[in-house]
């Protein structure tokens, strides 16, 4: 199976916006995100390559182009320090991506 | 409420067998695939397999196929993960989930606490 690929760890300060890219994913709309605080059981945050769960806020965003998937954090606050995976269905399986640490400075 | 309630923690001996489980309130449980995940210590989420309790359609990830038995009881609104034979590799955080659609990606939008399964050689 392909693999998903993620940059192991992005940062920024608090206020600024992150990007984290998921590389590897199909032509289709089939992309997911989560943020696994530390500790934690992960939480869905981005489900179909840009649409948030209720509850979500507006500062994560998803976007994709291509085989590259993003999510934006945008106005990062400390709260925001965790864990986040890409995920895909792959027509025969789900795949994870390897994870990327934020770290909010 | 959506809940998934996962199983205590359990410490082994590898040879030895182990069912865990996790059990769905708040929802008709028989609508959704559930699914498995594990997170090895300090490590990314891996994929293990999912299974839609109405007619117990299971799908195994490559890696996990003929490893572990993933089965469900539609009557307590439970899915269950087993071994036969616990090798130490086996020591990980185990989190089952909610899944919607297995073909469309809505995200394991409901997550259990997760089962830390520890086991010694």
């Amino acid at each position: 199976q392909s693999a998903l690929t993620q940059p192991p760890s992005v940062s920024g300060s608090p206020g600024q916006s992150v990007t984290i890219s998921c590389t590897g994913t199909s032509s289709d709309n089939r992309v997911s995100w989560y943020q696994q605080p530390p500790g934690t059981a992960p939480q869905l945050i981005i489900y179909e390559v840009s649409d948030r769960p209720s509850g979500v806020p507006h500062r994560f965003s998803g976007s994709k182009s291509g085989n590259t998937a993003s999510l934006t954090i945008s106005g990062l606050q400390a709260e925001d320090e965790a864990d986040y995976y890409c995920s895909s269905y792959t027509g025969s399986s789900v795949l994870f991506g390897g994870g990327t640490k934020l770290t909010v400075l | 409420e959506v809940q998934l309630v996962q199983s205590g923690a359990e410490v082994k001996k590898s040879g030895e067998s182990l069912k865990i489980s996790c059990k769905g309130s708040g929802f008709t449980f028989t609508n959704y695939w559930i699914a498995w995940v594990r997170q090895m210590p300090g490590k990314g989420l891996e994929w293990m397999g999912i299974i839609y309790p109405r007619d117990s359609d299971t799908r195994y990830s490559p890696s996990f196929h003929g490893q572990v038995t993933i089965s469900a009881d539609e009557s307590t609104s439970t899915a269950y993960l087993q071994w036969s034979s616990l090798q130490a590799s086996d020591t990980a955080m185990y989190y089952c989930g909610r899944r919607p659609s297995l073909v469309r990606e809505l995200g394991i939008d409901y997550w259990g606490q997760g089962t830390l399964v520890t086991v010694s050689s």
